[in-house]
């Protein structure tokens, strides 16, 4: 079956640090892989989307980066986080019919 | 481009009668899916229910049915009998079926279920 993990479940990094957030996909090739950010009690915005090894189209200019260095697996990246960086981090898979999410990363930048 | 418009911030509906959350859509595509999904407190995104554009019928899983109506470009979900269980954010989303199209979301929908 498809999985899809994500981590870290929450993290707290201090204004300026660099930031790494992981998701992997297991049980399913060529994914088609998203970052979603989400503010407290909103929607999901946007950040990044792949098709492929490499291909990252991004949604929303700012200070975050994604790469997809291998088929299952994409990187959130940031070198200096901001205040405004801070939300709910959402990495989703999805193949035709069927889109599913990781268990999200909690992030709070200080 | 695409854009999914949910209207509703909030709805409040008490156990055992149905709701219905509304979801509009705009996109050239030619052909797409539409999706629903639940998240809870918790955080986590629950799948509910998925509608192609080809479909001839309404999507329908256990207490879930999707009222597709393709000409008005509409897409809401319909919950029947409600639990206390469903008080949650609820998203529509959709993907136009052309390779490299994003899947996208509205803004949501905020269920309250009162007993």
């Amino acid at each position: 079956s498809q999985t899809i993990h994500q981590w870290p479940a929450t993290l707290v990094q201090p204004v300026g640090s660099p930031l790494s957030l992981e998701c992997t996909v297991e049980g399913t090739s060529n994914p088609n892989l998203y970052w979603y950010r989400q503010a407290a009690g909103r929607g999901l915005q946007l950040l990044f989307y792949s098709v492929g090894i490499g291909q990252i189209s991004s949604e929303v200019p700012q200070n975050l980066s994604a790469s997809r260095p291998q088929d299952r697996q994409f990187i959130l990246s940031s070198k200096k986080l901001l205040l405004s960086d801070s939300g709910f981090y959402l990495c989703a898979w999805d193949d035709e019919a069927e889109a599913f999410f990781g268990q999200g990363t909690r992030l709070t930048v200080v | 481009a695409q854009k999914i418009t949910q209207t509703q911030p909030g709805m409040f509906v008490q156990e055992k009668e149905a709701v219905t959350l509304d979801c509009t859509y705009d996109t050239s595509d030619p052909s797409y899916g539409l999706f629903w999904y639940k998240q809870p407190s918790s955080g986590e995104m629950i799948f509910l229910i998925y509608q192609g554009s080809y479909d001839q019928q309404n999507a329908t899983e256990g207490r879930y049915s999707l009222n597709f109506q393709k000409a008005r470009k509409s897409a809401n979900l319909v919950i029947s009998a409600s639990q206390l269980g469903d008080s949650a954010m609820y998203f529509c989303a959709m993907r136009g079926n052309q390779a490299g199209t994003a899947l996208i979301f509205g803004k949501g929908t905020t269920l309250s279920v009162s007993s």
